[in-house]
Parts: C-alpha cells; structure tokens; sequence
C-alpha cells in the first residue's frame, strides 16, 4: 500500500509551541503533499515537496523529506489556537491517478 | 478564488434509496475524484476520472457506486442502493494533472450523507 501513515496520532499543544509531526510511507513517490482538515470540513492544501527536494518551508511551516527513509515531517512553529486541526500527509498511488491519505494527526493547540 | 463547489450539503436517506451527490470542479482542472470519509477515521479515496472516463477505483467503489460527469461542470456520485454503513462525508476533489504531476487537489467542503 502507497498510503502515508502520521504519527503521532494526536498531539496537545499549548499556543506559541512548536508542533512536529510525522509521516511514514512504504513505496517510491514523486511527491508528498500535506493537507489539513478543520472538523466537519474539507480538505485544504498546505505544503507540496518533490522527491528531489529536502526541506520546504511556507510562512509558519517547514515539510521535511527524507526519501530514504520513506519519511516526512511537517513541523508548525509558534503555533496559534486556530491551527487546531487534523493534519494528514497524501501520496501519489501506485499509478499515479490519485492521492492516498494517512490516517492523520489531530492537533489541538490551546490558549 | 476558484473553489470545488459541493450539493448538498448534507443527505438524510432511507436505507436501499438511490442517492446522488453533485460537484461543480474548478472550471479549468480535468482530474476529478471522490473521496469519503466515516466519522473519525481516515480519507478513503474511491475514484478518479479523466477525459470521461474513471482511471482508479478503490475496493470500496463496488457495483453500487457509479460517476458521471453529466455536463461541462458537474461530477456526479450515484449510489444505487444506499446501506447503513454508506453513511459518511463525501469529499469531490480536482486537479490540473494527476497526483505524480506535482499538483495539489483542492476539495469540496463535502456532503454529509445519512443513511437511516
């Protein structure tokens, strides 16, 4: 299976904290994608980082990639209440046509 | 901002009724997809489709489950015959290209269907 799998599976953070999460995966990819997912909503893009890339960093955000452990971080700094979210990473399949989503982390950040 | 556009919001149906769930995709993205999601668990994906046509599904997208894209904008999910256990968010999603094209899939806020 392509799927990613997070860990941990939940986390509770106090505001202004950073949060670190991982996610594994078992076959090559191209790329890695994370998503978050606020309760009850869709899925929104956060961070894309390539196979040939390492590190990636978006405002409060840095995706790490370690292609040769099949590994990837998503680490939120300073974090804010309303980060609290589900946090999922998403890989290509085996073909190529679609994403495959871990299980996710849930992120609770409190004021 | 151009959006993936879901209807309805949420479904309530009776067990063994047919139930369709409409997408509007994001005009210029042709990679479309339907994900689904039971409370508290993961996104599953079932299907993608391409060019008129599906190119994926997973084991969930059986029999009961079909999609069509009906006109220029829409992107259906039809479920023939709903079960208790169909009862989850549905979640559209598109892209420009395929997810080994290095594109993110931007998604619907989702139809919450009920079976009852």
């Amino acid at each position: 299976s392509q799927q990613g799998e997070e860990d941990p599976q939940a986390l509770s953070i106090q505001e202004g904290e950073n949060a670190t999460m991982n996610c594994s995966y078992k076959t090559s990819i191209n790329n890695l994608q994370w998503y978050r997912q606020n309760s009850g909503r869709g899925l929104v893009h956060l961070i894309l980082i390539r196979s040939n890339e390492r590190e990636k960093h978006s405002g409060r955000l840095r995706v790490t990639l370690d292609t040769s452990k099949k590994s990837s971080s998503l680490l939120i700094t300073a974090s804010r209440a309303a980060d609290t979210a589900s946090y999922f990473c998403a890989t290509p399949n085996q073909a190529g046509t679609a994403l495959i989503f871990g299980k996710g982390t849930t992120l609770s950040v409190s004021s | 901002e151009p959006e993936v556009t879901q209807t309805p919001s949420h479904q309530v149906t009776q067990m063994g009724q047919e139930v369709i769930l409409r997408c509007v995709p994001i005009s210029n993205h042709l990679y479309f997809y339907w994900y689904r999601q039971i409370l508290g668990q993961k996104v599953e994906f079932l299907v993608s489709f391409y060019n008129n046509e599906i190119s994926e599904k997973s084991e969930i997208f059986d029999d009961q489950f079909s999609v069509e894209r009906p006109d220029g904008s829409n992107f259906t999910l039809k479920i023939r015959s709903t079960k208790l256990e169909d009862s989850a968010m549905y979640f559209c999603a598109s892209s420009e290209a395929f997810a080994t094209g290095n594109t993110e899939a931007f998604f619907g806020q989702g139809t919450r269907l009920t079976v009852v």
